[in-house]
């Protein structure tokens, strides 16, 4: 049983180009939580989904940034025009319900140049 | 709101010494406090939480920690550390009620270095 996979592992891009990054879930979750650490910083909420829904985004900045997780395929955050602020390590977590227990994958880190 | 002080960026111990991870907390709501681990190249991975009842909660690879709500305090213990123990570690809290009580907040980690 393959935990929560998240592709690419580092991804580089330069200012003003879009970041995609991809979660797939642990068989069996439908929820899916979106964390970023800055540097220096503990990981801070982003964006909490489920199949095709948006349940609380209130952690993601108002621009360039979304999210989604369809009803086929993985959950995916795009950052549009990126910067330098972006740079950080992007985690995602998976769960059978809102209240039960998260399995963190290993992250993607982005750096902007 | 809720927030998460790890009183140590990094920690470092010789092998077989014991450890303390320290945490405190702030919350205005009652809290379910969580540590978590990451080894290098992994994801995170819950060692051990406080849900209810006994203040001393037990976990993985040996580790323990304590519920202290007067002190507002979640400290980590392992009495005798391996080279293996080598990784971050993350304090974490979320609400245990109200309808937002599925987001963790994490303090920003200690590093542990365990040396020969």
């Amino acid at each position: 049983n393959a935990g929560v996979m998240q592709n690419p592992r580092h991804l580089v891009r330069r200012r003003g180009q879009e970041a995609r990054l991809r979660c797939s879930p642990m068989k069996g979750h439908s929820h899916v939580y979106w964390y970023r650490q800055l540097p220096e910083e503990g990981l801070k909420f982003m964006v909490y989904l489920q199949k095709e829904n948006i349940i609380d985004e209130s952690g993601m900045p108002k621009e360039r940034f979304s999210a989604e997780f369809p009803k086929e395929g993985p959950s995916i955050l795009r950052i549009q025009q990126v910067v330098r602020g972006d740079s950080a390590a992007y985690f995602c977590a998976s769960s059978t319900g809102p209240n039960e227990k998260l399995f963190f994958g290993s992250g993607t880190q982005l750096s902007v140049l | 709101a809720q927030s998460v002080t790890q009183l140590d960026s990094q920690v470092p111990v010789f092998e077989e010494a014991p450890v303390e991870l320290r945490c405190n907390y702030s919350s205005s709501v009652s809290v379910y406090l969580f540590w978590y681990v990451q080894y290098p190249n992994q994801g995170l991975q819950l060692l051990l939480k406080y849900l209810s009842g006994s203040t001393l909660v037990k976990g993985i690879n040996g580790f323990e920690a304590e519920f202290n709500k007067s002190q507002t305090s979640f400290h980590l213990r392992k009495p005798s550390v391996h080279i293996s123990d080598t990784a971050e570690y993350f304090c974490a809290v979320r609400s245990n009620s109200g309808g937002s009580n599925y987001k963790l907040t994490f303090g920003k980690g200690t590093l542990l270095t365990v040396n020969p």
